[in-house]
């Protein structure tokens, strides 16, 4: 069974740093790429990037490039969102999900909730 | 790379269909076979619904179909039932390896 279980609730202040996981499980990490998805409060889902571990490609949407950081670890079959100093307009929950590239975003994770006060 | 656009609502009785439109471009939908719609229920992750345009993954009532014509792709829901109602997203390839949602459209069953 295809799983991806994303890291626990987080709760950081203006300027902190922070990395999110998504650990993968069901089928070999190396094969699909990992996307990160945001959704701000009341807001729409937005594309953030994709890492591909088999040939350790990523890419990241022009709205995200320079804001975060995607990376796997391939011994942990993990994929990870990173950022180095957060900003409130980062709260928000993010999604990761695999990416089938004809299927699209076929299983996602449970989410995780971050929230950042100034 | 701009978000897809889609009416923010849409809305039907339960029995009807509800079709909901999602616009691209030449670079985006207009010059991709990949377009993709999810459903998304509040506190719960994205559901995919429709991959390759019109294709159903497993799991996923025949109620649900998608198309294509130029640069503007649809979802349409039959037989609207009360679990149907949700918000629904639009993807497409864009290029570079990225993808592009649509602006989202919440769907209520009257």
């Amino acid at each position: 069974e295809v799983q991806l279980v994303q890291s626990g609730e987080e709760v950081k202040k203006a300027g902190e740093s922070l990395k999110i996981s998504c650990k993968v499980s069901g089928y070999p990490f190396n094969t699909y790429g990992i996307a990160w998805v945001r959704q701000m409060p009341g807001k729409g889902l937005e594309w953030m990037g994709i890492v591909y571990p088999g040939d350790s490609d990523i890419r990241y949407s022009p709205s995200f490039q320079g804001q975060v950081i995607i990376s796997d670890d391939k011994s942990l079959d993990t994929a990870y969102l990173q950022w180095t100093s957060l900003k409130a307009s980062d709260t928000a929950m993010y999604y990761c999900a695999r990416h089938h590239y004809n299927r699209g975003l076929e299983f996602w994770g449970q989410g995780t909730l971050v929230t950042v006060s100034s | 790379q701009s978000a897809l656009t889609q009416p923010p609502s849409a809305s039907g009785s339960p029995g009807q269909s509800v079709t909901i439109s999602c616009t691209g471009t030449r670079n985006d939908i207009g010059n991709s076979d990949f377009v993709s719609w999810y459903q998304k229920h509040p506190d719960k992750a994205p559901r995919l619904v429709i991959y390759e345009i019109s294709e159903r993954p497993s799991g996923v009532p025949d109620r649900f179909s998608g198309s294509k014509s130029g640069n503007t792709a649809s979802l349409t829901v039959s037989g609207l039932q009360a679990e149907d109602e949700a918000d629904y997203y639009c993807s497409s390839h864009a290029g570079n390896k990225n993808l592009v949602f649509g602006t989202g459209t919440k769907v209520t069953v009257l």
